[in-house]
């Protein structure tokens, strides 16, 4: 595989459960992210890991818990979620220091009923 | 704080016109400044991007983005529109002492190609 895959592609849960994002990078990378997208409304960030470490939460509710075990790997973790929260989750990765670009996979579709 | 507005949410185009898609940004310092592009069902891929010298930026699939500071603007612009240019379009912000890492986006401009 390559790129980055974000499983599963879509999901649909109740406000109590508790349901994981997955995300796996096949190039390399040492920072990746979690961004939310909504409808008509700009990206929003919400955490960073650099090297494992999480450098940056966007003042994101703690009913999302991210994890990232190793440099290829990042998780959501999600529970008590509110149906506001139903969105498009976006994973990207990126090489610290070349420039910016995000290489992003192709979200996962998350709604809360 | 950093911005981005697009101020176009669509945009329609015929195939085979030029385009061009406006992004105005707000920013204190240097900007840094890049245009993504989502398909349906796709995650973003970036088309472009501005850090320094030529203000004329040539990106990939054939798309160029002018940086004008005067005008706090860094349109995107193709000569000549696909169908499979059809997709969503975003412009962002990003600054150097966050290595780049906290990219402001625009909330997007949808372009939508008439045959």
């Amino acid at each position: 595989e390559t790129g980055v895959t974000q499983t599963p592609r879509h999901l649909v849960m109740g406000m109590t459960n508790k349901k994981s994002l997955k995300c796996e990078q096949h190039l390399g990378h040492n920072a990746m992210y979690w961004y939310k997208q909504s409808a008509k409304k700009p990206l929003e960030l919400m955490f960073v890991y650099n090297f494992k470490e999480q450098t940056e939460n966007n003042s994101v509710p703690s009913r999302f818990s991210p994890e990232c075990p190793n440099s290829s790997h990042l998780f959501l973790h999600l529970h008590t979620l509110q149906p506001e929260d139903s969105a498009l989750y976006l994973c990207a990765s990126s090489q610290v220091g070349t420039g910016g670009e995000l290489f992003f996979g192709e979200g996962s579709r998350l709604t809360v009923l | 704080a950093q911005s981005v507005t697009q101020p176009d949410i669509h945009i329609t185009v015929s195939e085979g016109a030029s385009l061009e898609l406006r992004c105005n940004y707000s920013y204190g310092a240097t900007p840094y400044l890049f245009w993504y592009v989502q398909s349906p069902g796709q995650g973003l891929q970036l088309l472009l991007k501005y850090f320094s010298g030529d203000t004329l930026v040539q990106g990939i699939k054939g798309f160029e983005a002018e940086f004008k500071r005067s005008q706090s603007s860094f349109n995107l612009r193709k000569p000549s529109v696909h169908w499979s240019d059809a997709a969503e379009y975003f412009c962002a912000v990003g600054a150097l002492n966050t290595g780049f890492q906290k990219l402001v986006f625009g909330t997007g401009t949808r372009l939508l190609v008439s045959p």
